[in-house]
Formats: structure tokens, sequence, C-alpha cells
């Protein structure tokens, strides 16, 4: 079973504040990573798909970045609010068409 | 509008009962898989599909079962060997390559 790690496993911010949580995955056989946001009473919503070393990718606030050599990924949101509370998975692609998902960083953006 | 549905939205299960969840996808995607949810934990694999009649095992498929015989369709057994059956169920299809998944809205198994 990979070993896809993500931290911290639960955070709160405030709106308005910037935050950055981290996915680690193995470095080895490199094929793709998901960003994934699922919020609450919804189904996960793919956010981005990053498949080279030293992709970039934004969408409104939230950007990510990817490290495949050292076998790490970024997630940032700038000015957090209220509807960023979500919980953000990362999953990493490998063989065979699976994917390997973290435990998800919990992001609570308080008013 | 193209995706998941999974029904139904809750499930009750008796000791010793079979019951059956279903996942439909209208995208035209080949893979669909299946996964668990517990609290505390990540999603984890139970069995996925890359083609019509055939499916693979995931990294938890003890005491499940699964089938493949139309594109559209990828329906969960849980059986009554599966010990520990009270969970989330999310399905999910792929189109392949590089590309992201899609999810449906989930099962909650509970046992009576």
């Amino acid at each position: 079973i990979l070993n896809v790690e993500q931290s911290p496993q639960s955070l709160h911010v405030q709106e308005g504040d910037s935050t950055n949580f981290t996915c680690s995955f193995p470095s080895s056989n490199f094929y793709a990573l998901h960003w994934y946001r699922w919020e609450t009473a919804k189904s996960p919503e793919a956010l981005f798909v990053m498949t080279l070393n030293g992709d970039e990718k934004k969408k409104g606030r939230i950007s990510a970045t990817l490290n495949t050599k050292e076998g790490y990924s970024y997630l940032y949101i700038k000015g957090s609010q209220p509807e960023d509370s979500a919980t953000y998975l990362c999953a990493f692609l490998y063989g065979n068409n699976r994917l390997a998902f973290g435990k998800g960083n919990q992001v609570v953006v308080i008013p | 509008d193209g995706g998941i549905t999974q029904s139904p939205k809750y499930l009750f299960r008796k000791e010793g009962q079979n019951v059956t969840l279903s996942c439909e996808q209208n995208l035209n995607h080949d893979a669909m898989y299946w996964y668990r949810q517990d609290p505390g934990q990540g999603l984890r694999l139970i069995y996925y599909s890359q083609i019509v009649n055939d499916f693979q095992k995931g990294d938890i498929a003890e005491g499940y079962s699964v089938s493949r015989e139309k594109k559209e369709s990828f329906p969960l057994t849980v059986t009554s060997a599966q010990k520990n059956p009270t969970a989330f169920y999310l399905c999910a299809s792929r189109l392949g390559g590089y590309q992201p998944q899609h999810f449906g809205d989930g099962t909650r198994l509970s046992i009576l």
C-alpha cells in the first residue's frame, strides 16, 4: 500500500488569512498527483491534476505546486474565506489506474 | 447532466445479511472504483474495474464482491463475511490517463 501523508490533519484559519498544507508521496515512479476539495454533504471535486516537476496550478485563490524529485506538493489558500472550509485530499496516481489517497487536510475558516 | 449516482443514501444491514450498493455513471468512463471511508482514515480502495467484465481487488477487498456487466454500472455487495461493514462508501469513475476521478454522493451503511 503506497503511503501518502498530508499535514497538518486539521487547521483553523481566520478569515482573510492565508494558509498552506503539504502532501508527501513516493518520489519514484511518479505519474500524476491530484488535489480534490470535499465539502460537507457534497462529493469530492477535482481541483488540480499535476503531472510535471515544478508544475504550478491556480484556481482563484487556491494554488498548488509540485516537486516530484523530493515527493511533495503544497496547496495554498490566499485570503481564506468561509466558503474555503472543506477537506482537501491529495491522491497519488500510480500503476493500473489506481490512486492512493492521503487522509486529508480539514480546513475551517473562522469568520 | 452527466454524473455518478449512488443509491441508497443510507442503508441498514442486519447481522448475517448481504446488501448491495448501487453505482451508475453516464460519463462514458471506462474505469470505476469503490472506496470506504472510516473516521480518521483516508479513502481506502475496495475494488476497481478498468473495463467491462473485469475488476481487480483493492487494498481491503475481503468481505466484498463486485460485478461489471455494463460500462455504466458497478454494484458493490457487502457480504456477511465483512465483519465491520459500518462505514461511508464512495463510488468513483475516471476516463483514464491523467484524468481525475468523479465521485458519487456516497452511501452510509450501518448495522442494526
